[in-house]
Protein backbone atom coordinates (compact mmCIF):
# COMPACT_ATOMS: atom_id res chain seq x y z
CA UNK A 1 0.00 0.00 0.00
CA UNK A 2 1.64 3.11 -1.25
CA UNK A 3 1.95 6.06 1.71
CA UNK A 4 0.58 8.97 -0.69
CA UNK A 5 -1.97 11.82 1.15
CA UNK A 6 -4.37 14.21 -0.33
CA UNK A 7 -6.54 16.47 1.50
CA UNK A 8 -8.92 17.46 1.32
CA UNK A 9 -10.86 14.76 -0.95
CA UNK A 10 -13.73 16.66 -2.03
CA UNK A 11 -13.76 20.22 -2.19
CA UNK A 12 -17.11 22.89 -3.34
CA UNK A 13 -15.94 26.08 -3.49
CA UNK A 14 -16.94 29.62 -4.53
CA UNK A 15 -15.54 31.24 -8.03
CA UNK A 16 -13.00 33.81 -7.21
CA UNK A 17 -11.31 31.83 -4.20
CA UNK A 18 -7.73 30.68 -3.25
CA UNK A 19 -7.21 26.99 -2.49
CA UNK A 20 -4.68 25.17 -1.61
CA UNK A 21 -4.60 21.05 -2.41
CA UNK A 22 -2.15 18.94 -0.19
CA UNK A 23 0.04 16.19 -1.43
CA UNK A 24 2.19 14.11 0.77
CA UNK A 25 4.02 10.75 0.48
CA UNK A 26 5.93 9.08 3.47
CA UNK A 27 8.18 6.67 0.57
CA UNK A 28 10.81 9.66 0.30
CA UNK A 29 10.50 9.44 -3.22
CA UNK A 30 12.26 12.86 -5.06
CA UNK A 31 9.72 12.19 -8.16
CA UNK A 32 6.59 13.73 -7.24
CA UNK A 33 3.57 15.11 -10.14
CA UNK A 34 -0.09 16.07 -10.08
CA UNK A 35 -2.50 15.26 -12.87
CA UNK A 36 -5.78 16.28 -13.81
CA UNK A 37 -8.94 13.75 -14.51
CA UNK A 38 -12.31 13.91 -15.41
CA UNK A 39 -14.28 11.18 -14.02
CA UNK A 40 -13.51 8.48 -15.97
CA UNK A 41 -10.89 9.79 -18.28
CA UNK A 42 -7.36 9.72 -19.48
CA UNK A 43 -5.05 11.43 -17.25
CA UNK A 44 -2.94 15.04 -18.14
CA UNK A 45 0.01 15.85 -16.26
CA UNK A 46 0.14 19.21 -15.45
CA UNK A 47 3.03 19.88 -12.65
CA UNK A 48 5.89 17.35 -12.06
CA UNK A 49 8.92 17.96 -9.71
CA UNK A 50 12.04 15.93 -9.87
CA UNK A 51 13.64 16.97 -6.07
CA UNK A 52 13.18 19.88 -3.69
CA UNK A 53 13.43 23.39 -5.33
CA UNK A 54 12.64 21.82 -8.42
CA UNK A 55 9.09 22.00 -10.58
CA UNK A 56 8.04 21.83 -14.15
CA UNK A 57 5.16 22.49 -16.22
CA UNK A 58 3.35 19.38 -17.75
CA UNK A 59 1.92 18.85 -21.10
CA UNK A 60 -1.48 20.12 -19.86
CA UNK A 61 -1.50 24.11 -19.44
CA UNK A 62 -2.76 24.99 -16.05
CA UNK A 63 -3.46 27.90 -14.18
CA UNK A 64 -2.69 26.41 -11.34
CA UNK A 65 1.06 26.65 -9.22
CA UNK A 66 3.01 24.61 -7.18
CA UNK A 67 5.94 23.87 -4.58
CA UNK A 68 8.24 21.96 -3.47
CA UNK A 69 9.90 22.91 -0.51
CA UNK A 70 10.10 19.68 1.29
CA UNK A 71 10.52 15.82 -0.33
CA UNK A 72 7.62 14.74 1.10
CA UNK A 73 5.26 17.82 0.16
CA UNK A 74 4.11 18.75 -2.78
CA UNK A 75 1.04 21.32 -2.83
CA UNK A 76 -0.86 22.71 -5.52
CA UNK A 77 -2.54 26.08 -5.53
CA UNK A 78 -5.01 27.95 -7.68
CA UNK A 79 -4.97 31.75 -6.86
CA UNK A 80 -8.56 32.59 -7.99
CA UNK A 81 -10.64 28.99 -9.23
CA UNK A 82 -13.27 28.99 -11.60
CA UNK A 83 -15.74 26.18 -12.67
CA UNK A 84 -13.37 25.47 -15.91
CA UNK A 85 -11.12 24.43 -12.62
CA UNK A 86 -14.09 21.46 -11.60
CA UNK A 87 -12.34 18.12 -12.24
CA UNK A 88 -10.27 15.63 -10.23
CA UNK A 89 -6.76 16.04 -9.08
CA UNK A 90 -4.09 12.94 -8.41
CA UNK A 91 -1.37 13.28 -6.96
CA UNK A 92 1.45 10.67 -7.33
CA UNK A 93 5.02 9.90 -6.70
CA UNK A 94 8.10 7.81 -7.67
CA UNK A 95 11.58 6.40 -6.75
CA UNK A 96 13.79 7.27 -8.60
CA UNK A 97 17.96 5.24 -9.80
CA UNK A 98 19.88 6.65 -12.29
CA UNK A 99 17.37 7.09 -15.63
CA UNK A 100 15.46 3.99 -14.89
CA UNK A 101 11.79 4.95 -14.89
CA UNK A 102 9.70 3.25 -11.89
CA UNK A 103 6.60 2.93 -10.77
CA UNK A 104 3.99 5.98 -9.90
CA UNK A 105 2.15 5.73 -6.60
CA UNK A 106 -1.03 7.47 -6.57
CA UNK A 107 -3.00 9.52 -4.14
CA UNK A 108 -6.64 8.94 -3.31
CA UNK A 109 -7.40 12.28 -5.39
CA UNK A 110 -9.30 15.42 -4.84
CA UNK A 111 -12.51 15.75 -6.27
CA UNK A 112 -13.14 19.95 -6.77
CA UNK A 113 -15.69 21.56 -8.18
CA UNK A 114 -15.82 25.37 -8.37
CA UNK A 115 -19.28 27.05 -8.10
CA UNK B 1 4.81 10.89 -31.58
CA UNK B 2 4.36 10.93 -28.00
CA UNK B 3 1.02 9.85 -27.90
CA UNK B 4 -0.20 6.13 -26.55
CA UNK B 5 -3.63 4.81 -28.01
CA UNK B 6 -5.66 3.03 -26.33
CA UNK B 7 -8.24 0.72 -27.29
CA UNK B 8 -11.85 -0.37 -27.30
CA UNK B 9 -12.19 2.55 -25.08
CA UNK B 10 -15.28 0.37 -23.15
CA UNK B 11 -15.33 -3.80 -22.96
CA UNK B 12 -18.02 -5.95 -21.66
CA UNK B 13 -17.04 -9.72 -21.02
CA UNK B 14 -18.77 -12.39 -18.93
CA UNK B 15 -17.65 -13.95 -15.88
CA UNK B 16 -15.14 -16.26 -17.00
CA UNK B 17 -13.96 -14.88 -20.05
CA UNK B 18 -11.05 -13.06 -21.06
CA UNK B 19 -10.94 -9.67 -21.53
CA UNK B 20 -8.14 -7.82 -23.69
CA UNK B 21 -7.42 -4.27 -24.09
CA UNK B 22 -4.68 -2.96 -26.33
CA UNK B 23 -2.09 -0.06 -26.54
CA UNK B 24 0.40 1.21 -29.21
CA UNK B 25 2.56 3.74 -29.39
CA UNK B 26 5.29 5.61 -32.20
CA UNK B 27 8.37 6.60 -29.82
CA UNK B 28 10.82 4.14 -30.28
CA UNK B 29 12.35 5.91 -26.90
CA UNK B 30 9.94 4.25 -24.72
CA UNK B 31 11.56 1.65 -22.47
CA UNK B 32 8.75 1.22 -19.78
CA UNK B 33 5.07 0.02 -19.83
CA UNK B 34 2.72 0.00 -16.91
CA UNK B 35 -0.67 -0.41 -17.05
CA UNK B 36 -2.91 0.95 -14.46
CA UNK B 37 -6.02 -0.35 -12.75
CA UNK B 38 -8.56 2.52 -11.47
CA UNK B 39 -11.96 1.98 -9.47
CA UNK B 40 -14.25 4.96 -9.28
CA UNK B 41 -13.29 7.42 -6.84
CA UNK B 42 -9.88 6.10 -6.23
CA UNK B 43 -6.32 7.00 -7.52
CA UNK B 44 -5.20 4.40 -9.74
CA UNK B 45 -3.14 1.60 -8.97
CA UNK B 46 -0.22 -0.52 -10.40
CA UNK B 47 -0.87 -3.36 -12.22
CA UNK B 48 1.78 -4.84 -14.04
CA UNK B 49 4.36 -3.49 -15.99
CA UNK B 50 6.95 -4.86 -18.50
CA UNK B 51 10.11 -3.69 -20.17
CA UNK B 52 10.79 -4.33 -23.34
CA UNK B 53 13.60 -7.35 -23.03
CA UNK B 54 10.74 -9.39 -22.43
CA UNK B 55 7.62 -10.32 -24.64
CA UNK B 56 5.47 -11.49 -22.10
CA UNK B 57 5.05 -11.14 -18.23
CA UNK B 58 2.14 -12.94 -16.08
CA UNK B 59 1.22 -12.16 -13.00
CA UNK B 60 -1.81 -14.11 -11.48
CA UNK B 61 -4.85 -13.71 -14.13
CA UNK B 62 -3.05 -10.38 -15.76
CA UNK B 63 -1.03 -10.78 -18.21
CA UNK B 64 0.74 -8.32 -20.63
CA UNK B 65 2.25 -9.38 -24.23
CA UNK B 66 4.57 -6.96 -26.23
CA UNK B 67 5.52 -6.72 -29.37
CA UNK B 68 8.32 -4.71 -29.74
CA UNK B 69 8.25 -4.68 -33.75
CA UNK B 70 4.89 -3.61 -34.08
CA UNK B 71 5.10 -1.06 -31.23
CA UNK B 72 1.82 -2.98 -29.52
CA UNK B 73 1.32 -4.18 -26.21
CA UNK B 74 -1.60 -5.74 -24.60
CA UNK B 75 -3.29 -6.49 -21.16
CA UNK B 76 -4.96 -9.92 -20.83
CA UNK B 77 -7.32 -10.57 -17.86
CA UNK B 78 -7.74 -14.32 -17.53
CA UNK B 79 -11.06 -15.51 -15.87
CA UNK B 80 -12.31 -12.55 -15.32
CA UNK B 81 -14.64 -11.78 -12.55
CA UNK B 82 -17.04 -8.54 -11.66
CA UNK B 83 -14.58 -7.25 -9.28
CA UNK B 84 -12.26 -6.78 -12.02
CA UNK B 85 -14.97 -3.75 -13.20
CA UNK B 86 -12.82 -1.10 -13.30
CA UNK B 87 -11.14 1.51 -15.95
CA UNK B 88 -7.24 0.38 -17.23
CA UNK B 89 -5.37 2.69 -18.25
CA UNK B 90 -1.87 2.01 -20.12
CA UNK B 91 0.89 3.90 -20.13
CA UNK B 92 4.66 4.33 -21.26
CA UNK B 93 8.34 6.45 -20.67
CA UNK B 94 11.76 6.85 -21.27
CA UNK B 95 14.13 6.27 -19.02
CA UNK B 96 15.21 9.66 -17.90
CA UNK B 97 12.27 11.45 -18.52
CA UNK B 98 10.89 10.30 -15.72
CA UNK B 99 7.22 11.26 -16.94
CA UNK B 100 4.35 8.70 -18.44
CA UNK B 101 1.99 8.98 -21.53
CA UNK B 102 -0.94 7.53 -19.99
CA UNK B 103 -3.76 6.26 -23.49
CA UNK B 104 -7.01 6.97 -22.86
CA UNK B 105 -8.42 4.44 -20.83
CA UNK B 106 -11.00 1.38 -21.22
CA UNK B 107 -13.80 0.79 -18.98
CA UNK B 108 -14.46 -2.63 -18.13
CA UNK B 109 -17.29 -4.24 -17.27
CA UNK B 110 -17.65 -7.89 -16.49
CA UNK B 111 -21.26 -9.42 -16.20
CA UNK B 112 -21.97 -12.06 -13.35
Amino acid sequence: EADIYQTPRYLVIGTGKKITLECSQTMGHDKMYWYQQDPGMELHLIHYSYGVNSTEKGDLSSESTVSRIRTEHFPLTLESARPSHTSQYLCASSESAGRVTYEQYFGPGTRLTVT
Amino acid sequence: QQQVKQSPQSLIVQKGGISIINCAYENTAFDYFPWYQQFPGKGPALLIAIRPDVSEKKEGRFTISFNKSAKQFSLHIMDSQPGDSATYFCAASSSGTYKYIFGTGTRLKVLA
